[in-house]
C-alpha cells in the first residue's frame, strides 16, 4: 500500500496531556500537510512542509501544536497540553510539488484515514 | 463572507437524479477549484478538478466553472445511492507556491434514495 498513513486512528486523552500523531506520506511526494477537521466543516489548514522545511503555518494554530518532519519522510504533530476544542479529526495528505509541476497537478492532495482525537 | 461558501444541505433526491452541489468563493485570482468526495467516518477523495471556464465532465460528474460569478459547481448524473457523502469544493491558495493550501468549503450532504 502505498498511500497516506495516519496513526493511531484514535486518540482519547483528558485534559492536560500531550498528544502526538505520526503521518507516512506517499514516497514520492515531497509536501506534506496538516489539517484538521470538525464534525460539520470541511478539513481546515494547519501546515505544510515541502521536504524537511516547514512552510507555512496557519495563524490559527496554537503554540501547543509543533509539527515536525526531520528527514523529510515521515511528520509528526503533537499537541501539547491538550484541551477540549482540540478535539477533532487530524487530516494528513501529501502532494508532489517541483518546478516542472502544473500547479494544478501540486495543487491534488491525497488525504490519510485521519486521526481521531477526543479531549475529555 | 466566507472564503468558500457550499450550501451545507442536506441535499436528497432519488436514485437517477441528476444531483446539483454549488459553490461560491470570495477570491477572485482563485485559478483552480477542486471537488472532494468523503464517506462518512473517511478521509476526502479527489473526485476532480477544473481551471478553466465552462464545463469538464468525467464519467457522471460534470464540474462548472464561471469565474465572472465566482461559482463552481458540482452535478452527478444519474445518482446512486453509493454517492451518498459529503462533497467539499476547495479552491487553493492563489498566487505564490503555496502549493496544497486549500480553502474548504462547509460540505454539503448529499443523500440519494432508492
Amino acid at each position: 500500500d502505498t498511500g497516506v498513513s495516519q496513526n493511531p486512528r484514535h486518540k482519547i486523552t483528558k485534559r492536560g496531556q500531550n498528544v502526538t500523531f505520526r503521518c507516512d506520506p506517499i514516497s514520492e511526494h515531497n509536501r506534506l500537510y496538516w489539517y484538521r477537521q470538525t464534525l460539520g466543516q470541511g478539513p481546515e489548514f494547519l501546515t505544510y512542509f515541502q521536504n524537511e522545511a516547514q512552510l507555512e503555518k496557519s495563524r490559527l494554530l496554537s503554540d501547543r501544536f509543533s509539527a515536525e518532519r526531520p528527514k523529510g519522510s515521515f511528520s509528526t504533530l503533537e499537541i501539547q497540553r491538550t484541551e477540549q476544542g482540540d478535539s477533532a479529526m487530524y487530516l494528513c495528505a501529501s502532494s508532489l510539488a517541483h518546478r516542472g509541476a502544473k500547479v494544478k497537478v501540486a495543487n491534488v492532495l491525497t488525504f490519510g484515514a485521519g486521526s481521531r482525537l477526543t479531549v475529555l | 463572507q466566507k472564503e468558500v461558501e457550499q450550501n451545507s444541505g442536506p441535499l436528497s433526491v432519488p436514485e437517477g437524479a441528476i444531483a446539483s452541489l454549488n459553490c461560491t468563493y470570495s477570491d477572485r485570482g482563485s485559478q483552480s477549484f477542486f471537488w472532494y468526495r468523503q464517506y462518512s467516518g473517511k478521509s476526502p477523495e479527489l473526485i476532480m478538478f477544473i481551471y478553466s471556464n465552462g464545463d469538464k465532465e468525467d464519467g457522471r460528474f460534470t464540474a462548472q466553472l464561471n469565474k465572472a460569478s465566482q461559482y463552481v459547481s458540482l452535478l452527478i448524473r444519474d445518482s446512486q445511492p453509493s454517492d451518498s457523502a459529503t462533497y467539499l469544493c476547495a479552491v487553493p491558495n492563489a498566487g505564490g507556491t503555496s502549493y496544497g493550501k486549500l480553502t474548504f468549503g462547509q460540505g454539503t450532504i448529499l443523500t440519494v434514495h432508492p
